[in-house]
């Protein structure tokens, strides 16, 4: 079975600072993608962030960065410098290619950006 | 243009009618999803197709049907609506070449179901 947890419902940080959102997963396939995705209140699917399983480097977007630890099945997005427009909800998404290339969605965690 | 529509993006229907959610693309992949957002549960997946005659069943695709009437059209039918199929539908595609691991979503469809 193919699961995604995020455990945090919901997370608040101030404008200009750093915050972390977790993800854990579980698969038995070798090859998958990470993924970040941002719904901000207009309701698109945005896509933030993606890691390639086999890659050992984080990938870096911008102000936005993963913590990828593949024994651990875990996946966190770190946002840096946080800015209003950062407000969402952002899921996390596991794609294991023998699945398909079908995406396995997290319960999401609604970012609140303080000013 | 949007390259991935759906069509209507907000609709109330009542228990019992069908209804049938639609959506186009114009990135020219073959492969597109239906998916369903619900509070606390994410997104899961309804239906996919990975060409015009590929249908398959996703998570959860009880009292689902697709058509897939060209590679561009998709359409979702609840043949008989229920409140608890009140949530938010979202189309998406997918190309069968690298990177095709990446899946473009529609606006989404806000479903009520009275």
């Amino acid at each position: 079975a193919q699961t995604v947890t995020q455990s945090q419902p919901e997370m608040s940080v101030q404008e200009a600072e750093t915050v972390t959102l977790s993800c854990t997963y579980d698969t038995s396939e070798s090859d998958y993608y990470l993924f970040w995705y941002k719904q901000p209140p207009s309701r698109q699917m945005i896509l933030v962030i993606r890691q390639e399983a086999y890659k050992q480097q984080n990938a870096t977007e911008n102000r936005f960065s993963v913590n990828f630890q593949k024994a651990a099945k875990s996946f966190s997005l770190k946002i840096s410098d946080s800015q209003l427009g950062d407000a969402a909800m952002y899921f996390c998404a596991l794609c294991p290619l023998e699945y398909g290339n079908k995406l396995v969605f997290g319960a999401g965690t609604i970012l609140r950006v303080k000013s | 243009d949007a390259d991935v529509t759906q069509t209507p993006r907000n609709r109330i229907t009542k228990t019992g009618k069908r209804i049938m959610l639609e959506c186009s693309q114009t990135k020219g992949h073959d492969r597109m999803y239906w998916y369903r957002q619900d509070p606390g549960l994410g997104l899961r997946l309804i239906y996919y197709s990975f060409d015009v005659k590929d249908i398959n069943k996703g998570e959860i695709s009880d009292g689902y049907s697709v058509s897939r009437q060209a590679q561009a059209k998709f359409s979702l039918s609840l043949e008989s609506a229920i409140p608890n199929q009140t949530a938010l539908y979202f189309c998406a595609t997918s190309d069968n070449n690298y990177p095709f691991y990446e899946q473009y979503f529609g606006p989404g469809t806000r479903l009520t179901v009275t």
